[in-house]
């Protein structure tokens, strides 16, 4: 079974642009996580989907926001880039969601913003 | 708030040797803790994973303990090998929450 596919894996953006990471979960996986890695701040929560439902939502500014798509597939968007917005985000899926449903990563989409 | 402290930040071992990560979590209503290890360029791989209501949990080399009276689990990794070098991150989780995680340990495992 195919892992957690995100895309694009790098990207560059200058501050003011918006992007987009793309993120398709494991195949019968319904639930998608969304974390943003930096060095300094660690692994931290920005939001899950389920059944195309957000549930939960970090402390993250209004700029970052996603989507969840029929087909489980989720989009995450940031707009008016910092250059604080350069980190390593990553996608999780699980079967479903709560606590209890082990939570499969991608290997991360690298956001550079200059 | 919620939090979970990770020691140690860094581990050094020599191969063979065994290596013990502690974490300390604070909502006393978590009930799920995994362990994740992260290679360079790669994302977080779950290893291992305990709930609540179990004291101890085994796979081969690795083993996790949870003590929840103290709000304590740990991870075991005995007879260390190389490949095993990486950084390595807990995290807990309670129903309807968002995982929390360490903030890692970058265990090096020298030949």
């Amino acid at each position: 079974k195919a892992g957690v596919t995100q895309t694009p894996r790098y990207l560059i953006k200058t501050r003011g642009q918006q992007v987009t990471l793309s993120c398709s979960p494991i195949s019968g996986h319904r639930s998608v996580s969304w974390y943003q890695q930096t060095p300094g701040q660690g692994l931290q929560f920005l939001f899950e989907y389920f059944s195309e439902t957000q549930r939960n939502k970090g402390n993250f500014p209004g700029r970052f926001s996603g989507r969840q798509f029929s087909n489980s597939r989720s989009e995450m968007n940031v707009s008016t880039l910092e250059l604080g917005d350069s980190a390593l985000y990553l996608c999780a899926s699980s079967l479903g969601p709560g606590a209890s449903q082990p939570q499969y990563f991608g290997p991360g989409t690298r956001l550079t913003v200059l | 708030g919620e939090n979970v402290e990770q020691h140690p930040s860094t581990l050094s071992v020599q191969e063979g040797d065994s290596a013990v990560i502690k974490c300390t979590y604070s909502d006393s209503a978590s009930n799920y803790f995994p362990w994740y290890k992260q290679e360079l360029g790669k994302g977080p791989q779950l290893i291992i994973d305990i709930r609540s209501n179990v004291g101890e949990k085994k796979d081969q080399r690795i083993a996790v303990t949870l003590n929840k009276t103290a709000k304590h689990f740990s991870l075991h990794i005995t007879e260390t090998q190389p490949e095993d070098s990486a950084v390595y991150f807990c995290a807990a989780q309670k129903e309807g929450g968002k995982l929390i995680f360490g903030q890692g340990t970058e265990l090096s495992v020298k030949p």
